[in-house]
């Protein structure tokens, strides 16, 4: 089984519309990692967390909301989703060494 | 915010060739990171750097942290299609998270 897995792998949402991305590992890491990839940009951090208590935004937090539930769960909020949400999105963990990340396969979405 | 700039954005090599890729950024790292993505995949971590200068292989892979602190290669020697993917480096910003460059799409014709 992954360690880290995401879900859905793909989703198709109108403008307007929330959706949830949920990211669950088993790696026991306490530190996790939002992500989105566009052609061109790179992977750029929306949101991290160090532990359940500990929310951080990263270098594209507007738009996007998250909550960490348990140290095994991360989820990724769009309130109000816009068509330049449009990206593919991953989770990623790491214990304390936070330059080696373990990645989710990511989640498809395509708003219309 | 951080930038990394990667180049080139893309190559397209015959299986056996060798492959140089690096990274640039303004600003001082002291730890830099290659990463690769396979298709429909999620990247995983292929090399780490720590120290200005150092040299550090992996196989095939070669990566060295440039004496300035401010860039880093990757070279890839006799390429096979596995190879096939997008390499990404990432710089760690204060020990908390990663900054990551644009990427380098390779492809690879057998």
């Amino acid at each position: 089984d992954a360690d880290v897995t995401q879900t859905p792998r793909n989703r198709i949402t109108k403008t307007g519309k929330r959706i949830m991305l949920e990211c669950s590992q088993t790696k026991g890491h306490d530190r996790m990692y939002w992500y989105r990839q566009d052609p061109g940009l790179g992977l750029r951090l929306i949101y991290y967390s160090f532990d359940v208590k500990d929310i951080n935004k990263g270098e594209i937090s507007d738009g996007y909301s998250v909550s960490r539930q348990a140290q095994a769960k991360f989820s990724l909020s769009l309130e109000s989703a816009i068509p330049n949400q449009t990206a593919l999105y991953f989770c990623a963990t790491s214990d304390y060494n936070v330059e080696t990340q373990y990645f989710g396969p990511g989640t498809r979405l395509l708003v219309l | 915010g951080q930038q990394l700039n990667q180049s080139p954005q893309s190559m397209f090599i015959q299986e056996g060739e060798d492959v140089s890729m690096n990274c640039t950024s303004s600003s001082i790292f002291n730890t830099w990171l290659w990463y690769k993505q396979d298709p429909g995949e999620g990247p995983v971590l292929l090399i780490a750097l720590y120290k200005a200068g150092e040299l550090t292989s992996n196989g095939r892979l070669t990566a060295q942290f440039g004496i300035t602190r401010k860039d880093s290669f990757l070279n890839i020697s006799a390429s096979i299609p596995s190879d096939v993917g997008i390499y990404f480096c990432a710089g760690l910003l204060g020990a908390q998270k990663l900054v990551f460059g644009q990427g380098t799409r390779l492809t690879i014709n057998p």
